[in-house]
């Protein structure tokens, strides 16, 4: 079990262009979640998954971003136009069951937005 | 709203010195607190969940509490080895899959 991938582990670019975030849970997840941490403000949940479908987005910060799950292997999270404050480390997690079962995460995406 | 305070926020231990970690908590209906560990450059790590007032759960040097404001982690006869950041999170009743997370206590244990 490779574990929650993550690509590409470090990230900057320029304020305005897009950012795409990938992720591959574990094999057998039914929940995936997208969380952002900063110093700031801690390790936020932004969105996340049930069989491939959006169940709570509420914490996706504005329009800029969007996340999609095309597929149980699959799922992308979305910058568009990218800002300076955006800038954090994005973990991807998974789950069999969030009350019963662990979160598995990711090691992360670090993105820089200058 | 869910809301988890987690104190101190950095603590420093000689190795061999016992202390805990606190974990206080605002939650509408409690469904579980869950204490993860996270080291520098990685994903957190999950440790423990406790599910009801009195519940206790053990590994190795650490052991979770729970009561009906607040948790703690006990640490016993730490190693440099543990030194990491430690975060605990809780699951109300108005989000089935949505975890609410500390800001973190940063430990680190001095040989």
């Amino acid at each position: 079990d490779a574990g929650v991938i993550q690509s590409p582990r470090h990230e900057v670019t320029e304020m305005g262009q897009e950012v795409t975030l990938r992720c591959k849970p574990i094999s057998g997840h039914d929940y995936l979640f997208w969380y952002r941490q900063t110093m700031m403000r801690g390790l936020e949940l932004l969105i996340y998954f049930n069989n491939n479908v959006p169940i709570d987005d509420s914490g996706m910060p504005e329009d800029r971003f969007s996340a999609k799950m095309p597929n149980a292997s699959f799922s992308t999270l979305k910058i568009q136009p990218s800002e300076p404050r955006d800038s954090a480390v994005y973990f991807c997690a998974s789950s069999l069951s969030p009350l019963d079962s662990p979160l598995h995460f990711g090691n992360g995406t670090r993105l820089t937005v200058t | 709203e869910d809301q988890v305070t987690q104190s101190p926020e950095a603590l420093r231990l000689q190795e061999g010195e016992s202390s805990s970690l606190n974990c206080s908590y605002t939650v509408s209906g409690l469904r579980g607190l869950f204490w993860y560990r996270q080291d520098p450059g990685k994903g957190p790590e999950f440790l423990f969940t406790l599910y009801s007032a009195g519940e206790e759960k053990e590994k190795e040097r650490l052991k979770a509490t729970l009561t009906k404001k607040e948790s703690f982690l006990h640490i016993t006869a730490p190693k440099p080895e543990d030194s990491a950041t430690y975060l605990c999170a809780v699951a109300g009743g108005t989000s089935y899959g949505k975890l609410t997370f500390g800001q973190g206590t940063i430990l680190t244990v001095h040989p």
